[in-house]
């Protein structure tokens, strides 16, 4: 059963401009998690959000949590070409496993 | 940097054929996963392995078995393959939640399996 859904499935914008994407779960969590996919390769773990925490920042990302509403965002700022990619939550109902969202397409245009 | 290797990067094989797909990781984690990824469905799990020789199934184990021998070596066992197997299979691991780590996964780049 997957855990995480994105939305939208997909975003097309202009370099330059921030792109979010929005991520709702189902079952109480002990972190969520955001990775990164570039076209037909492995994902790639972007940043980490425990419980407890509402506000997370590295670099560009920018991540929010909220547990009463179960969702989280992802914000990408000042977006560049290389940032198109796919991007999944991933949530732990147990701490060794993870489940994944079907993810969300973002395509930056030069 | 943690180094997750899958054997294969394209793969075909006959419908009926057994099939192995084999991952290697060099950061001496202790858990390691089997997702297969279809479009539109994102990435479902498979099996996973937090210790040598335990498995537990996944979401869609059915038609796949699992075998982890060594800690660094987990490998997905398509029986008899069949054409709805067709996928982007991606093998990850994380370091045990028992070294108190964050379960961070990390992935190898994917086995792309067309069962003809």
């Amino acid at each position: 059963s997957q855990q995480g859904e994105e939305d939208p499935q997909a975003l097309s914008i202009q370099e330059g401009e921030n792109a979010t994407m929005n991520c709702s779960y189902k079952t109480s969590i002990n972190n969520l998690q955001w990775y990164r996919q570039n076209s037909g390769r492995g994902l790639v773990h972007l940043i980490l959000i425990r419980s407890n925490e509402r506000e997370k920042h590295s670099g560009r990302l920018r991540v929010t949590l909220d547990t009463s509403k179960k969702s989280s965002s992802l914000l990408i700022t000042a977006s560049r070409a290389a940032d198109t990619a796919s991007y999944f939550c991933a949530t732990a109902p147990r701490y060794n496993d993870m489940r994944f969202g079907a993810g969300t397409r973002l395509t930056v245009k030069p | 940097d943690v180094k997750v290797t899958q054997s294969s990067r394209y793969l075909v094989k006959r419908t009926g054929e057994k099939v192995f797909l084999e991952c290697v990781q060099d950061m001496d984690h202790e858990n390691m996963f089997w997702y297969r990824q279809d479009p539109g469905l994102g990435l479902r799990l498979i099996y996973f392995s937090y210790d040598v020789k335990m498995k537990e199934k996944g979401d869609i184990p059915e038609g796949y078995s699992v075998s982890r021998e060594k800690k660094e070596r987990f490998s997905l066992i398509l029986e008899s393959a069949s054409t709805n197997q067709t996928s982007m299979y991606l093998c990850a691991s994380s370091l045990g939640s028992s070294k108190g780590a964050k379960n961070i996964q990390y992935f190898g780049a994917g086995t792309r399996l067309s069962v003809l």
